[in-house]
C-alpha cells in the first residue's frame, strides 16, 4: 500500500532563511508523481510543485524547490527566502500514475515564519 | 472560473441525521475524490471515482456513501452522522493522468453535536 510519511509536525524559520520540509514516501509502484500542496490559514488548498518518478532533474518552481531521492524515497521542499506569507501548513501527496489515479496525503507540517 | 465548488461551507447536523454534501466541478475531470481533514491526520481519503458510474473505497469509507451519475458532480452522503464525522470535508478533481495537480473545493466544516 501507497503511504506519505511527514515527520514534523511544526518548524519555525526566520524570514529570508531557506527551510527544508521532509517528505518519505512508500510505493511498489515504479512511476508515481509527488506534489507538494500548502494550506494558509484560510484553508483553500494550494499546489505548489510536481515531481515525476520518473523526472531526472528536480522541479523548481520559484522559490520552491523539490529534493527528489528516489533510492530513499523522499521528496523534499526546500522553500529558499522565506516570507512571512509562507506560513501555513504544507502537504506532501502521492499519486499513482495508472490504474486508480488516487491521491494520498501526509499529516502535514506546519512553518511559521518569524520576523 | 468555478473550478470545484462545495456546498455547503459549515453545516451543524445532530446525531443521526442524515445529509449530503455536494460537490461539483466544470472542468470534464474524470477523477474525483473525497477527503476528510482533522488535527494531525492531514487529509484521508473517503472516497474516490474514476468516471461516471465508477466508485471505489479510499481509507476512511465507514459512514459514507457516494454516487457518480454524471462527470460533473460527485455527492458524499453521510447515512447517519456521529460525532466522529466532525471534520473538515474536501472535494478535489483532475484528469486522469498521473502529472495533474488535484483542484479542490473551499472545503465543508462539519460538526456533529
Amino acid at each position: 500500500a501507497q503511504k506519505i510519511t511527514q515527520t514534523q509536525p511544526g518548524m519555525f524559520v526566520q524570514e529570508k532563511e531557506a527551510v527544508t520540509l521532509d517528505c518519505t514516501y512508500d510505493t511498489s509502484d515504479q512511476s508515481y508523481g509527488l506534489f507538494w500542496y500548502k494550506q494558509p490559514s484560510s484553508g483553500e488548498m494550494i499546489f505548489l510543485i510536481y515531481q515525476g518518478s520518473y523526472d531526472e532533474q528536480n522541479a523548481t518552481e520559484g522559490r520552491y524547490s523539490l529534493n527528489f531521492q528516489k533510492a530513499r524515497k523522499s521528496a523534499n521542499l526546500v522553500i529558499s527566502a522565506s516570507q512571512l506569507g509562507d506560513s501555513a501548513m504544507y502537504f506532501c501527496a502521492m499519486r499513482e500514475t495508472s490504474g486508480t489515479y488516487k491521491y494520498i496525503f501526509g499529516t502535514g507540517t506546519r512553518l511559521k515564519v518569524l520576523a | 472560473n468555478a473550478g470545484v465548488t462545495q456546498t455547503p461551507k459549515f453545516q451543524v447536523l445532530k446525531t443521526g441525521q442524515s445529509m449530503t454534501l455536494q460537490c461539483a466541478q466544470d472542468m470534464n475531470h474524470e477523477y474525483m475524490s473525497w477527503y476528510r481533514q482533522d488535527p494531525g491526520m492531514g487529509l484521508r481519503l473517503i472516497h474516490y471515482s474514476v468516471g461516471a458510474g465508477i466508485t471505489d473505497q479510499g481509507e476512511v469509507p465507514n459512514g459514507y456513501n457516494v454516487s457518480r451519475s454524471t462527470t460533473e458532480d460527485f455527492p458524499l452522503r453521510l447515512l447517519s452522522a456521529a460525532p466522529s464525522q466532525t471534520s473538515v470535508y474536501f472535494c478535489a478533481s483532475s484528469p486522469p493522468i498521473g502529472r495533474h495537480q488535484a483542484f479542490f473545493g473551499q472545503g465543508t466544516r462539519l460538526t456533529v453535536v
